[in-house]
């Protein structure tokens, strides 16, 4: 069974700074490698897809990058808004199913 | 993307079985994935399993495999899911996902289901 690991666990940080969320595969994986923003009460929200391709409707400040092993989510010049927890999800085909991190909560500095 | 809008019972005794249900509206059922996903107060979300729009093709969660059902009813553009034998540890906010092809993500969610399972 493949592992997500996501680090930082909580990462505080500033409007206008620059994110940067990692998401870790036990072992390695093939990039269907998804990232979900969640806020308190709601349902997660599709941000990236395929290690790095933006959902509809999202903003170019979220993009998503990485390979093998290791995954990466940048929020650039964050917004007010984008101050949420943070999941990455693997699909894996044989056999199939989808594993979820643990989070990463990014909190207002 | 279709809208989702989900029910059900929502505190359950342990033993009882957890049945949900989910409706589809503004879109086609067909050529879809539909999904359940829970997440435990506090915690990430947990897939529980998916099965295709006719219903054919299912997989579940190895975890769960055993106590899971999830089915289609194409007439009313509808999926649900049922889990036997619940305890405290299924105490979770549950969600119906759709997925709108077989290499996409869950791009639609319900509103979620808080099931809370206590004697």
């Amino acid at each position: 069974e493949i592992v997500l690991t996501q680090s930082p666990a909580t990462l505080a940080l500033s409007p206008g700074d620059t994110a940067t969320l990692s998401c870790r595969a036990s072992q390695s994986v093939s990039g269907y490698l998804t990232w979900y923003q969640q806020k308190p009460g709601q349902a997660p929200r599709l941000l990236i897809y395929d290690a790095s391709s933006r959902a509809t409707g999202i903003p170019a400040r979220f993009s998503g990058s990485g390979s093998g092993t290791d995954f990466t989510l940048t929020i650039s010049s964050l917004e007010p808004e984008d101050f949420a927890v943070y999941y990455c999800q693997l699909r894996t085909n044989w056999p199939r199913m989808y594993t979820f991190g643990q989070g990463t909560k990014l909190e207002i500095k | 993307q279709v809208q989702l809008q989900q029910w059900g019972a929502g505190l359950l005794k342990p033993s009882e079985t957890l049945s949900l249900i989910c409706a589809v509206y503004g879109g086609s059922f067909s050529d879809h994935y539909w999904t359940w996903i829970r997440q435990p107060p506090g915690k990430g979300p947990e897939w529980i399993g998916e099965v295709n729009h006719s219903g054919a093709t299912y997989y579940y969660n190895p975890s769960l495999k055993s106590r899971v059902t999830i089915s289609v009813d194409t007439s009313k553009n509808q999926f649900s899911l049922k889990m036997t034998s619940v305890t405290a540890a299924d105490t979770a906010v549950y969600y119906c996902t759709s997925r709108p092809g077989i290499s996409s993500p869950s791009d639609s969610w319900g509103q979620g289901t808080l099931v809370t399972v206590s004697s």
